[in-house]
């Protein structure tokens, strides 16, 4: 149990839908964060959030809208994606954001949903 | 992109200690490096930091060269759940964690 749920676990989608994904943490940290994992490439992190304010939006497409209401949840809305957005898409959180490389932020993640657009 | 750099893969037998090594040549005095690994369709686990010191816990240890310039974790008693791909990080300029490739450890009985 890492504390940090997603759901669902494995999403089908066509190009045309629209889906979203959930993640819950447990933990009452304060940053979230959404990674994508595509095959045979490194996590790469797509959005940030501290105290329910994005701060980070790392040149993700807009078929990608990430809401979060409050600390504790964290969701990825998904519209008129492409085959190539087939990927693990993994959920964190940490106490805090870290500053720079110099403070401790150890972040948690979840199971992750693996998508597949047809 | 990654601050640091590591094997591709790497193999070990069930019951002997798996030293993974890493270099980040370029890691300010400050900063800490991170190790997480990957288990097959998993989210990533936290292990270990560190700063300057070595450092051990119930999964590993860390040991860091003096110089800070490269690191070696220890897994000192590998079993097959410990095969995964395992992860050293240096956080970029605004604290993320930036994954590389890390390195594949295969445990084998």
């Amino acid at each position: 149990e890492t504390g940090v749920t997603q759901t669902p676990r494995h999403l089908v989608m066509g190009m045309t839908n629209k889906k979203s994904l959930k993640c819950e943490q447990h933990l009452g940290h304060n940053a979230m964060y959404w990674y994508k994992q595509s095959a045979k490439k490194p996590l790469e992190l797509m959005f940030v959030y501290n105290f329910k304010e994005q701060t980070e939006n790392n040149s993700v497409p807009s078929r990608f809208s990430p809401e979060c209401p409050n600390s504790s949840h964290l969701f990825l809305h998904l519209h008129t994606l492409q085959p190539e957005d087939s990927a693990l898409y993994l959920c964190a959180s940490s106490q805090d954001l870290g500053s720079g490389g110099s403070s401790y932020n150890e972040q948690f993640f979840g199971p992750g949903t693996r998508l597949t657009v047809l | 992109d990654a601050k640091t750099t590591q094997p591709t893969s790497m193999d070990c037998a069930e019951g002997r200690a798996a030293n993974l090594p890493c270099n980040h040549s370029t890691i300010s005095g400050n900063e800490y490096v991170y190790w997480y690994r990957q288990i097959h369709s998993q989210g990533p686990q936290y292990i270990i930091h560190g700063l300057k010191n070595n450092e051990t816990n119930e999964m590993a240890s860390l040991i860091i060269t003096e110089d800070r310039k490269s690191s070696t974790l220890i897994l000192p008693h590998a079993t097959l759940r410990d095969t995964a791909v395992y992860y050293c990080i240096v956080p970029g300029s605004q604290g993320n964690l930036i994954f590389g490739k890390g390195t594949k450890l295969s445990v084998k009985p």
